[in-house]
């Protein structure tokens, strides 16, 4: 059965903490990606990466950290930089090609604020 | 950068009725405009994407159009049903140089079909 997971699907973060989401596709895309969405907005991209050991700034990538040491992996860390970190976070992957491929998200993961 | 701007913000039809959303971009070089529907609390889906080089792409109820010289692009849903019902977000994107990564999403349409 092929496609993203992430987990966990709720995550709680107190004050001064750092805390991991996990991404994993098992559909041998190259690209992966996180996004944050906020209520009533758009999605907003963290960190893409589009080959293993390599990764870029998204346009909200402040407070946040991430790792590609394995094509299926992807995860996200939100530091305790991130000053506004409640919200609902996306992973997403995609092939590489010469066109635009179609992402494809995961049920995503809805971090908390205690 | 990018900028898309997504109409309306949310939308209120009878089942069996037609919505259209619209969007608009900025960049004229965007080549790739998806539309993914949002069920509340899961991950957004590809429910239908189109192309520059194509001027509008049907899958049974749904269908895309594009204007490129107005730089706008619509979602078209007929004969709505309430399963329709979810947030729909359109997006658009350009290869740059085989960096063809980055979407640039609208704000997002709650989309409601009433029984």
């Amino acid at each position: 059965d092929g496609g993203i997971t992430q987990s966990p699907k709720y995550l709680f973060r107190k004050e001064g903490q750092n805390v991991t989401l996990s991404c994993e596709q098992n559909l041998n895309h190259d690209a992966m990606y996180w996004y944050r969405q906020d209520p009533g907005q758009g999605l907003r991209l963290i960190y893409y990466s589009q080959i293993v050991n390599d990764f870029q700034k998204g346009d909200i990538a402040e407070g946040y950290s991430v790792s590609r040491e394995k094509k299926e992996s992807f995860p996200l860390t939100v530091t305790s930089a991130q000053k506004n970190p409640t919200a609902f976070y996306l992973c997403a992957s995609s092939r590489m090609g010469a066109l635009q491929e179609t992402q494809y998200f995961g049920p995503g993961t809805r971090l908390l604020v205690l | 950068g990018e900028n898309v701007e997504q109409h309306p913000s949310t939308l209120s039809v009878q089942e069996g009725d037609s919505a259209v959303i619209k969007c608009t971009y900025s960049d004229s070089a965007s080549n790739y405009f998806p539309w993914y529907k949002q069920e509340l609390g899961k991950g957004p889906q590809l429910i239908i994407d189109i192309r520059s080089n194509v001027g509008e792409k049907k899958d049974q109820r749904i269908a895309v159009t594009l204007n490129k010289t107005a730089k706008h692009f619509s979602l078209h849903i007929t004969e709505t049903q309430p399963e329709d019902s979810a947030v729909y977000f359109c997006a658009a994107s350009k290869n740059s140089g085989g960096s063809n990564y980055k979407l640039t999403f609208g704000k997002g349409t709650l989309l409601t079909v009433n029984p």
